[in-house]
């Protein structure tokens, strides 16, 4: 089974921060990986997925992977309070179906 | 089109009613996904539907039904259910290596 391992958190910085989440993957054979953010009560919405070795960037969004330690993050730039939610790393699972499975997510807090 | 509907977006049911979920997408997805989320717990998943049909159950107890009628709705039948089923239940589509997720519907079990 493919575990995907995050810090709970709370995750607390100030506006115009760096934040830095972080994520671990059990399974060798991972090859994309996924974040996504999620307001309370809301659905999980899809910001990031990476696949190759080393930075990708959207915006104030950089995912970053690390194969060789089994390491993906999340920094966010510039961090806002509209960016205070939950991110949920994923992997897909191919003995489930090709579905994602999630880490239990970071909690973030931006203050303003 | 990136989106995935669910219906209803709330639902409140007794133990012994029989009631629907609906999940319907049009971006020509032929893998759906249920999952189940409880508060401040990552989405559990349930079923996978691949090209119409029921490729993996979670396990997931007889009180939940899934069926897929075409390519674009995929329902879950609920009938007999306990309070400990409420939670926020989400519907996800996934052509290639994208996966979205409808909005959820949030059910409440009295």
């Amino acid at each position: 089974q493919k575990e995907v391992e995050q810090n709970s958190g709370p995750l607390s910085v100030p506006e115009g921060a760096i934040a830095s989440l972080n994520c671990t993957y059990s399974d060798q054979g991972s090859q994309s990986f996924f974040w996504y953010r999620q307001y309370s009560g809301k659905s999980p919405e899809l910001i990031m997925f990476i696949y190759s070795n080393g930075d990708k960037e959207d915006g104030r969004f950089t995912a970053q992977l690390n194969k060789a330690s089994q390491y993906v993050s999340l920094l966010i730039r510039d961090s806002q309070p509209s960016d205070s939610a939950t991110y949920l790393c994923a992997v897909y699972d191919h003995q489930a179906g090709t579905a994602l499975i999630f880490g239990k997510g970071t909690t973030l807090s931006v203050s303003s | 089109d990136t989106e995935v509907t669910q219906t209803p977006k709330h639902l409140v049911m007794g133990m012994t009613n029989k009631k629907s979920l609906k999940c319907e997408q049009h971006m020509g997805h032929r893998a759906m996904y249920w999952y189940k989320q409880k508060a401040k717990k990552p989405p559990e998943l349930m079923f996978v539907y691949s090209y119409e049909k029921l490729s993996i159950n979670e396990s997931v107890p007889s009180r939940f039904s899934p069926e897929c009628p075409n390519s674009s709705l995929l329902n879950l039948h609920l009938h007999a259910l306990q309070p400990e089923d409420s939670a926020l239940y989400l519907c996800a589509s996934r052509l290639n290596t994208e996966a979205f997720f409808g909005q959820g519907t949030r059910l409440t079990v009295v």
